[in-house]
């Protein structure tokens, strides 16, 4: 099935580590997303990538990277410069043949320990 | 600034009655608005998108909801709620048609009493 697979489901981190979220898409999507999930403030947009090979900041880059090497590919590393992490991370994709739908995986829970 | 509200942090209706999940949005230009659902611990299923055209807009699971540009509303409507429309519904809006510039309201819960 085409889709946007996200891992892992859950994941703990101790203080001062840096933990790496994988989004793998099939969907051949050109444009690659992540975003940050709190409760009661909606989504906030981390990075984005519109090709491989090159990424933007979002609103609220600090203390993550990424990259994108490959184009079904984007993973996200939570730097221990991100001061509180604790939070559900949703990746997704589109390309211009999905009319701007943005499509998103199923998301994965941080919490630090 | 641009911005999107959703001003009802929870909205309760009772099974077969109708539904309304409200959202405002403050955009420059034209705006590309969605309406997403998401379930307890899941991701966010697309149910829904205005771009042009009618101002009436049907979507996935007998949802619709009305582009009201003079009002900048995209009201999310159904005419008989079930209990398993619970969930927490998030309205967005992307302007210039940029798909990086999409922003997200705080959502609403809706609670679907049986």
């Amino acid at each position: 099935d085409g889709g946007i697979t996200q891992s892992p489901k859950y994941l703990f981190r101790k203080e001062g580590q840096n933990v790496t979220l994988s989004c793998e898409q099939n969907l051949n999507h050109d444009a690659m997303y992540w975003y940050r999930q709190d409760p009661g403030q909606g989504l906030r947009l981390i990075y984005y990538s519109q090709i491989v090979n090159d990424f933007q900041k979002g609103d609220i880059a600090e203390g993550y990277s990424v990259s994108r090497e490959k184009k079904e590919s984007f993973p996200l590393t939570v730097t221990s410069a991100q001061k509180n992490p604790t939070a559900f991370y949703l990746c997704a994709s589109t390309d211009s043949n999905s009319g701007n739908t943005i499509y998103f995986g199923e998301g994965s829970w941080l919490t630090v320990v | 600034a641009q911005s999107v509200a959703q001003p009802e942090d929870q909205v309760n209706v009772a099974e077969g009655n109708p539904l309304t999940v409200k959202c405002t949005y403050s955009v420059s230009g034209n705006p590309y608005l969605f309406w997403y659902v998401q379930y307890p611990n899941r991701g966010l299923q697309f149910l829904l998108k205005y771009i042009t055209g009618d101002n009436l807009v049907k979507g996935s699971y007998g949802f619709e909801a009305e582009f009201n540009k003079s009002q900048t509303s995209f009201h999310l409507k159904k005419p008989s709620a079930l209990v398993s429309d619970s969930a927490l519904y998030f309205c967005a809006v992307s302007y210039g048609g940029a798909t990086n510039k999409l922003i997200f309201g705080t959502g609403t819960l809706l609670a679907v009493q049986p």
